[in-house]
């Protein structure tokens, strides 16, 4: 069964403008992480943020924030002010399993920014 | 520099021959994973490890193994390749499972 689900199709972007990236997850566990990598067209992976289902507060880094609603089940990321390097495909993921020592990825969101 | 170091970047092979592909990370991480990547179904794990000698599996781990005898070193064999593991693979290493992930450059395998 799916636990993370990135369902939008390939985004535009024009520069300088705020991009939200959707993702939905499934856990009955109450403790789990989520993170958001990025993949630019050159292969290698990211690390953008992280989010633990304890944290009060939405993580933020620099320009990308993500939007945690816990009832929804819901880690958004939100990158503000787009810059034409943040095209790329960006991947959502969390922790999940027996102790959460598995980490699970989205199938990804392809974002083109536009100048 | 803090890194992940996987090899070959590049390999192809016949149906049947064993392989193996390195990983090596030099910051002292107790969490290492391989996952491939394939068109449209993004990264899935095929094998984890939580320390030395602590390995377990992912979601995909059927034709693959792996082992732990030093924790900077987390080698991926697939002792009798097919074409259906032709796939881009990566190795990353954290801390902890809950922390960021490195990931080495990839291993791009195409099986014929």
């Amino acid at each position: 069964a799916q636990k993370i689900t990135q369902t939008q199709p390939g985004m535009f972007v024009q520069e300088k403008e705020a991009v939200t990236l959707d993702c939905t997850y499934d856990t009955s566990d109450p403790s789990y992480g989520l993170f958001w990598y990025k993949q630019p067209s050159s292969g290698e992976m990211i690390f953008l943020i992280y989010q633990g289902s304890y944290d009060q507060q939405n993580a933020t880094e620099g320009r990308y924030s993500l939007n945690f609603q816990k009832a929804r089940k819901s880690a958004n990321l939100v990158i503000s002010a787009s810059q034409l390097g943040d095209s790329a495909m960006y991947f959502c993921a969390m922790t999940l399993g027996h102790g959460n020592n598995r980490l699970a990825f989205g199938k990804g969101n392809q974002v083109v920014v536009i100048p | 520099e803090a890194q992940v170091t996987q090899n070959p970047r590049y390999l192809i092979t016949v149906t049947g021959k064993k392989l193996t592909v390195t990983c090596s990370q030099n910051m002292n991480h107790e969490y290492m994973s391989w996952y491939r990547q394939d068109p449209g179904l993004g990264l899935r794990q095929i094998y984890y490890s939580m320390n030395v000698e602590a390995t377990d599996k992912g979601d995909v781990p059927e034709g693959y193994k792996v082992s732990r005898k030093e924790k900077r070193n987390f080698p991926l064999i697939l002792e009798s390749p097919s074409p259906n593991q032709t796939s881009l693979y990566f190795c990353a290493s954290s801390l902890l499972v809950n922390t960021e992930a490195f990931f080495g450059q990839g291993t791009r395998l195409t099986v014929v």
